[in-house]
């Protein structure tokens, strides 16, 4: 699977936008981009995915660039239970398990 | 539903003790994977477990070993303990292996303290 490259942390004022950046740059053209988040202390939850169209759920919105090296996961109104770790992974729907880089720690501050 | 449960929460062994690790997957799904997370560190997988057989394995030694039951829950056994075993191991659980557009559902994990 394509290696990802994330900031090691953001801040993040409460009720404004996060965006998360993401490069991933030797993607494949059948890995899809996924987000899962790590709130302290407990498991990942998954977040979003997409392939090459942006993406949006109740949760967040993904934003996946024209040649798919990057992507920005968007929280629209960050709040203090968004602070968490986020990790952008590429998954080949061939294989079998997610490779977590090291993730953004966001901390969103009142 | 009662999403991914794992038991027990805690664990504290000591050093060349084994130790066995439970899951119950979502329900709905038949396949099981367990990963590693070090403090500060991101999930590493272990392996993953469909139809009762090992499908895939990571960079484990043979000391982590693992199985599926008939009703797709899962067991982690790790043999001979040692301190840098000590992680939170994660349980998680997809549909028919994760494959398209489908999403892992994670369990709360075990922590394991080895002493």
């Amino acid at each position: 699977d394509a290696k990802t490259t994330q900031p090691t942390s953001m801040d993040c004022a409460e009720g404004r936008a996060a965006n998360l950046p993401c490069n991933h740059s030797t993607i494949s053209g059948n890995e899809y981009v996924y987000w899962y988040r790590q709130i302290h202390s407990q498991g990942p939850q998954y977040i979003i995915h997409g392939l090459k169209n942006n993406e949006t759920n109740e949760m967040a919105s993904l934003i996946i660039t024209e040649d798919r090296k990057s992507s920005t996961l968007i929280l629209p109104h960050a709040t203090l239970r968004d602070t968490a770790v986020y990790y952008c992974i590429v998954f080949n729907n061939a294989g079998n398990m997610l490779t977590f880089g090291g993730g953004t720690r966001l901390m969103v501050k009142p | 539903d009662a999403g991914v449960t794992q038991s027990p929460t805690h664990l504290i062994k000591t050093r060349g003790q084994q130790v066995t690790l439970r899951c119950s997957p979502k329900s709905g799904h038949d396949t099981v994977s367990w990963y590693q997370q070090a403090l500060g560190q991101g999930p590493q997988f272990i392996f993953q477990y469909y139809e009762e057989e090992e499908r895939q394995r990571g960079n484990f030694p043979d000391r982590f070993s693992g199985h599926q039951f008939p009703n797709y829950s899962s067991e982690l056994n790790v043999n001979a303990l040692l301190l840098g075993d000590s992680a939170l191991y994660l349980c998680a659980s997809s549909p028919t292996g994760q494959g398209l557009n489908t999403e892992a559902f994670f369990g709360q994990g075990t922590r394991l303290t080895v002493v």
